[in-house]
């Protein structure tokens, strides 16, 4: 089946834009998870959805980020006035349920010049 | 409390060997040991993982070793491929994942 898809793969944007990431997770998966990578580091917590609420958003680093999964499906993360230190890999993960493994997909790779 | 320390930084490990790979936790609660790969310009993959309850867990050349008391746990991978050079993450979770800082490994033929 079809896992874990996140568009676009690569995004370009100028410090203080604003940009929107999109997640599809696995169908069916009711958890929705975002991380930050950054390079030669392993993946930052920042937000898990359980269904349409935010269950946890303790990792986003300020009120410039916020992510939204309206009909518990598809999530996107947005980022208002990027930052240079922005610039990382943001990946989604779902899973089918809180405690239970969770598969990644591919990621974005955000670069803010 | 939160962190997971994971070593070595790098491994080289010739063909045919055993690579071994080490983490350690603080927070006992967590409950959920997984082990990912990661290949360049990927996200990382889903490879092993573990709940406290077991001390080991293999699935064919992988293996986890659980170990409570010390808060300490492990992957080894058998008769190492160069099919297997990737960055390995440990992680831990009650239901976020925390994961240790990665090790490069380089299996040369």
């Amino acid at each position: 089946g079809a896992g874990v898809s996140q568009t676009p793969s690569n995004k370009v944007t100028e410090k203080g834009k604003y940009v929107e990431l999109r997640c599809d997770p696995i169908s069916g998966h009711t958890a929705l998870y975002w991380y930050r990578q950054s390079l030669g580091q392993g993946p930052e917590f920042l937000i898990y959805f359980q269904g349409t609420g935010a269950a946890d958003d303790s990792g986003l680093p300020n009120d410039r980020f916020f992510a939204v999964r309206p009909e518990g499906s598809v999530s996107t993360l947005k980022i208002q006035r990027t930052e240079r230190g922005d610039s990382a890999v943001y990946l989604c993960a779902s899973s089918p349920g809180a405690h239970n493994e969770q598969f990644f997909g591919p990621g974005t790779r955000l670069t803010v010049l | 409390q939160q962190q997971v320390k994971q070593s070595p930084q790098s491994l080289i490990v010739q063909k045919g060997g055993i690579s071994i790979i080490n983490c350690a936790y603080e927070n006992t609660a967590f409950d959920y040991f997984p082990w990912y790969q990661q290949f360049p310009g990927k996200g990382p993959a889903l490879l092993i993982a573990i709940r406290p309850d077991v001390s080991e867990k293999k699935e064919g050349r992988f293996t986890i070793s659980f170990n409570k008391s010390a808060k300490q746990f492990s992957l080894h991978i058998m008769d190492s491929q160069p099919g297997d050079s990737a960055t390995y993450f440990c992680a831990a979770s009650t239901d976020k994942l925390i994961f240790g800082t990665g090790t490069r490994l380089q299996v040369f033929p």
